[in-house]
């Protein structure tokens, strides 16, 4: 089965510190997208970073950065200099291919507050 | 260029009656998605459109979910006969082509509560 696992419900962190947030799947396809997504209080779902699995290289977007383990199929997220904007919901998601088309499977989301 | 948008934002529903949620995707973009999320968890994807075709409904409901994406106007996803369980943020997304490699486009949800 294709999953997505987000083992973290919870997680805290200080303003302008350094957090991880760790992301598991599960495929058997080669090529494909990974994703994290922010969901704030507003409920809008934000593209925050996306990962190209036939890329080595990890997927930068300026304080948001990932590392991206393929042979172990993780794909962690970390925020530098953590904002109090950047408190939210964190979704992983990937594309897979099941029942005959391509659609995203989530995982249960880590909640993260930044503390003042 | 407007990104995904949906409408109504919030929709409150007594038992029994019907929801009727709208998507329009952004421009340039052929292909919509809904997703259903529950509370405290993550989104779970219902059905997949193209324009005047419903190409994967497998997360669907069997029965009182439909949805359709006709070649003029929005995507629309319609529940009948509502239920409290049905109490949910519905998002929508939309991408350029769909396949392995791309990127969706959420609008910002609709939160259907049912009374």
């Amino acid at each position: 089965a294709q999953t997505v696992t987000q083992s973290q419900p919870e997680m805290s962190v200080q303003e302008a510190e350094t957090v991880t947030l760790s992301c598991t799947y599960d495929t058997s396809e080669n090529n494909y997208y990974l994703f994290w997504y922010k969901q704030p209080p507003s409920r809008q779902m934000i593209l925050v970073i996306r990962q190209e699995a036939y890329k080595q290289q990890n997927a930068t977007e300026n304080r948001f950065s990932v590392n991206f383990q393929k042979a172990a199929k993780s794909f962690s997220l970390k925020i530098s200099d953590s904002q109090l904007g950047d408190t939210a919901m964190y979704f992983c998601a990937f594309i897979s291919f099941t029942s005959g088309t391509y659609k995203y499977i989530f995982g249960t989301g880590t909640r993260l507050k930044v503390l003042a | 260029n407007a990104g995904v948008m949906q409408n109504p934002r919030h929709l409150v529903r007594r038992r029994g009656q019907e929801a009727r949620l709208r998507c329009s995707p952004m421009k340039g973009h052929s292909h919509v998605y809904w997703y259903r999320q529950l509370p405290e968890e993550g989104l779970k994807f219902m059905v997949y459109l193209q324009k005047e075709n419903i190409i994967d409904e497998s997360g669907m409901p069997k029965e009182r979910f439909s949805a359709e994406f006709p070649k003029e106007g929005p995507s629309i996803l319609r529940i009948q006969q509502v239920v409290r369980g049905d109490s949910a943020a519905y998002f929508c997304a939309s991408s350029p082509v769909g396949g392995s490699t791309d990127t969706q486009y959420f609008g910002p949800g609709t939160r259907l509560t049912v009374l």
